[in-house]
């Protein structure tokens, strides 16, 4: 069964803290994903990488970066957290083009 | 850029009505489409495409689309709503020309009543 995890369900942190949000993926994908969920919003992409160590902007990268080490894993930073950050974080992996992206259960992040 | 509009905050329906929600898009080049479901307090779960061919196309759990090139439409039907069905909905649209990069609407929540 195809899976993809998020390191944590819920988050709190304080503003001002370096954040660090992980995914990985068992699907051997090449792209993988991070969107925020907001009400009313949608799913907003903020960053996206299609191959390790590569890495395209989404519609809403400022305050984020992001790490692709290996194949597997995508990692999202908040450098210095604020509290318009608050939100649901969901990652999310494909194969090839035009494919169907598989979601992890996102994390639910807020920002005091 | 790319656009995607469900103009429904929610939609309500009797258990064993059909039921509708509504998305159109805007694209440069051939658009490719997709819906989404979100269960509560889960991740979104694919139901289905439209990439190319026939028009209407068949997705999990007994859900249609229909794919209207001239009205810039993909709405998602079902013949006989469940209260199973009850979720938020999510369309999604790409193109040749954005590769990989969907770009989701605000989501419509579907309310199935006994």
């Amino acid at each position: 069964d195809v899976k993809v995890t998020q390191s944590s369900r819920y988050l709190v942190k304080r503003t001002g803290e370096k954040v660090f949000l992980e995914c990985v993926q068992d699907m051997d994908h090449e792209n993988m994903f991070w969107y925020r969920q907001d009400p009313g919003l949608g799913l907003r992409l903020i960053y996206f990488s299609y191959d390790v160590k590569m890495k395209e902007k989404g519609d809403i990268p400022e305050g984020y970066s992001v790490s692709r080490e290996k194949k597997e894993r995508f990692s999202l930073i908040l450098e210095s957290a604020s509290t318009n950050q608050t939100s649901m974080y969901l990652c999310a992996s494909s194969g090839g083009y035009y494919n169907e992206q598989f979601f992890g259960p996102g994390t639910r992040l807020t920002v005091l | 850029a790319q656009s995607v509009a469900q103009p429904e905050d929610q939609v309500n329906v009797a258990e064993g009505n059909p039921l509708t929600v509504k998305c159109t898009y805007s694209v440069s080049g051939n658009p490719y489409l997709f819906w989404y479901v979100q269960y509560p307090n889960r991740g979104l779960q694919f139901l289905l495409k439209y990439i190319t061919g026939d028009n209407l196309v068949k997705g999990s759990y007994g859900f249609e689309a229909e794919f209207n090139k001239s009205q810039t439409s993909f709405h998602l039907k079902k013949p006989s709503a469940l209260v199973s069905d009850s979720a938020l909905y999510f369309c999604a649209v790409t193109s040749n020309n954005a590769g990989n990069m969907l770009t989701f609407g605000g989501g419509t929540r579907l309310m199935v009543k006994p």
